[in-house]
């Protein structure tokens, strides 16, 4: 069946440096991708999705390329905030029936001032 | 963005008690609203797909018997977790389908944390 694998957390930066959050899927047909953010003590929050190949999902300084070849949604932004300090989860949908959310394990991100 | 609301946020209950968890979404209509569980530092475990007017469709391993959902309208799902024992502690997540922006996005709700003591 479809999944979503992330890379393995927690990660933790210094404030203004470089993030990455790696994100690959295995799924049969062409599905929609997503990242969700966490903050702690709270629900899901749509952080950006692409709904086709090379399509990139942007929000707050975050942007994420659907890469249909190498199957990968990698998270990144150039320079993290304290405030960043979160869990992302990568998703997809399989667009087909109940189109269910699929999600990669999480990886929790700890910014240091 | 569509705003979706629980309630309660927070629920501590005795073993043998059923309660009930409310998800509705505020500005939008759902024919289909989803329930997940969430282990600490755990991804999210789908549970169940609530389908407006129609019996909810279970994932494989979830007791339908035991988390009792109804859909009775566009914008209201609830979840009743019924003879509640401690392994049904969990932080329990719903979400929404919306499509009013032209193309399917589901928006969350923040959670519900049940203790069963």
């Amino acid at each position: 069946g479809d999944s979503v694998t992330q890379m393995e957390g927690p990660v933790t930066l210094s404030e203004e440096a470089f993030l990455t959050i790696n994100c690959t899927y295995t799924a049969t047909g062409y599905p929609s991708l997503f990242w969700y953010v966490q903050y702690p003590g709270e629900g899901l929050q749509l952080l950006l999705k692409a709904t086709k190949a090379d399509d990139k999902g942007s929000n707050k300084g975050f942007e994420a390329t659907y890469r249909k070849e190498t199957t990968s949604f990698h998270l990144e932004k150039g320079s993290v905030q304290v405030s960043d300090s979160a869990v992302y989860f990568c998703a997809l949908s399989d667009r087909r029936g109940a189109q269910k959310l699929v999600f990669g394990q999480g990886t929790r991100l700890t910014i240091n001032p | 963005g569509a705003v979706v609301s629980q309630h309660p946020s927070w629920v501590i209950c005795k073993s043998g008690t059923s309660v009930k968890i409310e998800c509705r979404s505020l500005d939008f209509q759902a024919t289909t609203m989803f329930w997940y569980r969430q282990f600490p530092k755990q991804s999210l475990m789908l549970m169940a797909t609530s389908n407006e007017g129609s019996k909810a469709t279970y994932e494989q391993g979830v007791e339908k018997d035991k988390f009792l959902i109804n859909h009775a309208s566009l914008t209201l799902s609830t979840l009743t977790v019924t003879s509640a024992h401690p392994e049904d502690s969990s932080f329990y997540i719903c979400s929404a389908r919306d499509w009013t922006s032209g193309e399917e996005t589901q928006y969350f709700g923040p959670g519900t944390r049940l203790l069963v003591l």
